[in-house]
């Protein structure tokens, strides 16, 4: 059981705007950035989102976050086959001085 | 670009401890925080810990008792080691390169897969 809130799956059609949440707490996202991470399984995974709504060099600005309380969102828009693959949140935890992570959301492109 | 590298045995027997080495390349440990993170199989990630440069250590509380992680600057290194291990230890455990006090790893290691079985 994860101590971040995702579903465990989303889809969209190619072009179309897709979000994912992602739930937390007063100990994690209401006090502490959220970041967001895309991961193709066998491969690394790459920052998408840092604080909150901040986008890496790189990364589309296809791709924005926002937070709001104890929960979180990445929105996808435009969306292209490449991007389907695994989606993490993730924020600080003052509870645990540490990480904590969802459990990730798999995005299909239909 | 730094480059992380984990290596080590992809099998480990029931109590046994497993043991990870992660290689950095393309930059220093230090001035970094760096972090193990795993995947169980079907999972979602789990934070195991972080080690400064320093050598100042943080555990998840949930493996804190198993677990020891520590670095060699000279060789741009940093290990893993968690003991007593269980088929719930099996996962796809990740190095990554951190900073204090959020969840932001801007660099990660491929990761690699550990069995629990004798």
């Amino acid at each position: 059981q994860s101590v971040l809130t995702q579903p465990p799956s989303a889809s969209g059609t190619p072009g179309q705007r897709v979000t994912i949440s992602c739930s937390g707490s007063i100990s994690n996202i209401a006090s502490n950035f959220v970041y967001w991470y895309q991961h193709i399984p066998g491969t690394a995974p790459k920052l998408l989102i840092f604080r909150n709504n901040q986008r890496p060099s790189g990364v589309p600005d296809r791709f924005s976050g926002s937070k709001s309380g104890t929960s979180a969102s990445l929105a996808i828009s435009g969306l292209r086959s490449e991007d389907e693959t695994g989606y993490y949140c993730a924020a600080w935890d003052d509870n645990v001085s540490g990480p904590v992570f969802g459990g990730g959301t798999k995005l299909t492109v239909l | 670009q730094v480059h992380l590298q984990e290596s080590g045995p992809g099998l480990v027997k029931p109590s046994e401890t497993l043991s990870l080495t992660c290689t950095v390349s393309g930059g220093s440990t230090t001035r970094y925080i760096w972090s193990w993170i795993r995947q169980p199989p079907g999972k979602g990630l789990e934070w195991i810990g972080y080690i400064y440069d320093s050598g100042t250590t943080k555990y998840n509380p949930s493996l804190k008792s198993r677990v020891t992680i520590s670095v060699d600057t000279s060789k741009n290194q940093f290990f893993l080691k968690l003991r007593s291990v269980t088929a719930a230890d099996a996962a796809v455990y990740y190095c990554a390169r951190g900073s204090g006090g959020v969840a932001e790893f801007d660099s990660w290691g491929q990761g690699t897969l550990v069995t629990v079985s004798s």
